[in-house]
């Protein structure tokens, strides 16, 4: 059973900082990776998605890898701003039987302070 | 292009009561997910429809939760008779079709005291 898990549970840091957060899961056999941002109170938005043949996705100051034999993915944030405050989630398709199928981690906490 | 809508958006109920939830996916899109996501966790999956057909409910719990897609465009979910442990916010998310990217409504919190 595919399992996620995100480090930190929460963060914060200062505007202006760079900052990594980190998903691992137990199996690499994935269809692919996702990276989500929520809002108190809101839904999920989809910030990147990862196909399992690529190593990384790009958008804007955000920039997601993806190692899948070592079942870790990492979500970079450059320059942090308040406005990126949110819960970041990470969730693993893992396609075949299971196509469209996410199973999430818990969540990362962030919280950039002016 | 319109999203993933949901209502209520929020709901407050006592237990053992009944309560419904709908949900109307985007425009064409023939894969509907309901999720659960407990308070401090992330979302957990309980069923899944491809156009008006389960294609997973293993993770239903089928005592008390009912779902139907019946033609294949809006979805209802259903608890009766809810428990405490029940309160989460309801996710609905649909996708064009099996293995394309899923799009998130905003939820429907429910509370049961």
């Amino acid at each position: 059973k595919q399992e996620v898990t995100q480090i930190p549970a929460a963060l914060s840091v200062p505007e202006g900082e760079n900052l990594v957060l980190n998903c691992s899961f137990t199996d690499s056999a994935i269809y692919n990776l996702q990276w989500f941002r929520q809002d108190p109170g809101k839904g999920l938005t989809s910030l990147l998605l990862i196909q399992s043949s690529q190593r990384e996705q790009t958008s804007g100051r955000l920039n997601a890898s993806l190692d899948k034999s070592s079942g870790r993915s990492t979500l970079y944030i450059a320059a942090s701003q308040p406005g990126d405050s949110a819960t970041y989630l990470c969730a693993v398709d893992a396609g075949g039987t299971s196509y469209g199928k996410l199973t999430f981690g818990q969540g990362t906490i962030l919280t950039v302070h002016p | 292009e319109a999203g993933v809508a949901q209502s209520p958006r929020y709901k407050i109920i006592e237990k053992r009561q009944s309560v419904a939830f709908w949900c109307n996916p985007i425009s064409g899109h023939a894969t509907l997910y309901w999720y659960q996501q407990i308070l401090g966790q992330g979302p957990k999956l309980l069923i899944q429809f491809q156009n008006n057909g389960v294609v997973d409910d293993s993770q239903l719990p089928k005592d008390r939760f009912s779902a139907e897609r019946l033609k294949g465009v809006d979805s209802t979910l259903k608890i009766q008779p809810a428990k405490l442990e029940d309160s989460a916010v309801y996710l609905c998310a649909s996708s064009l079709t099996l293995n394309t990217e899923a799009f998130f409504g905003q939820g429907t919190r429910l509370t049961v005291v």
